[in-house]
């Protein structure tokens, strides 16, 4: 049973285009965490969000967690090549130290 | 750099061998983790240490895997007589605790781990 689910788990769009990646949960976070992997590379933190209703943009990337603290968004405008790569949502269950992770969502851009 | 590290960066081995896998922390981080990925899925959670306790265990440590942080630094990753399914990333993460904040993780590069 997967704790954090992510949809769509792939995704191809063309250059330009916006898109929105989620992540559902039935367990309530203390925070949750988006990473961005390339192939043969660890994770690299994009952002951290722990606020109920929270929104943090970097660039053309706007992250949002929900109120209840059980679910996330990533929202990308103006897709660029750039972006193409593995997408991870991972938190904290409330009361647990531990860094859980969904099953990805594999973005491609195409120019 | 002084960021996470991890040796072998891949590893080729035979069903049964045994291999070891090492991880140097952030320096001034308390905590450190590993997870197992493999292709096309997240990472999955496997162990993690505060310091050099070892606190938390994931049920996919079978008795072959055995982790150890013995001086509250670098930690390793043993896996006994290898299986085809051990083949996998495996990850290696750091963050510095405090009270009850677990932390932003940094993750290591990975060591590829391929069973023949």
């Amino acid at each position: 049973t997967q704790l954090l689910e992510q949809s769509p788990q792939f995704l191809s769009i063309q250059e330009g285009e916006n898109l929105t990646v989620y992540c559902n949960s039935s367990s309530v976070f203390s925070s949750l965490q988006w990473y961005r992997q390339e192939p043969g590379e660890g994770p690299v933190l994009l952002v951290t969000v722990v606020t109920g209703g929270e929104v943090k943009k970097l660039k053309r990337l706007t992250f949002q967690f929900g109120d209840a603290r059980k679910d996330s968004s990533l929202h990308i405008t103006a897709a660029q090549p750039g972006d193409t790569g593995l997408y991870l949502c991972a938190g904290i269950i409330q009361g647990a130290q531990k860094l859980v992770f969904g099953q990805g969502t594999r973005l491609t851009i195409n120019p | 750099d002084t960021g996470v590290s991890q040796d072998p960066r891949h590893k080729i081995t035979k069903r049964g061998q045994n291999v070891t896998f090492r991880c140097d922390p952030i320096s001034e981080h308390n905590r450190l983790y590993w997870y197992r990925q493999t292709l096309g899925q997240g990472p999955e959670f496997l162990t993690y240490f505060q310091n050099e306790a070892q606190l938390e265990k994931s049920r996919l440590l079978s008795d072959r895997f055995s982790a150890e942080r013995p001086k509250g630094s670098f930690s390793t990753l043993e896996i006994q007589r290898t299986e085809q399914g051990d083949s996998a990333m495996y990850l290696c993460a750091s963050s510095l605790a405090i009270g009850s904040n677990t932390g932003e993780l940094f993750f290591g590069e990975g060591s590829r781990l391929t069973v023949l």
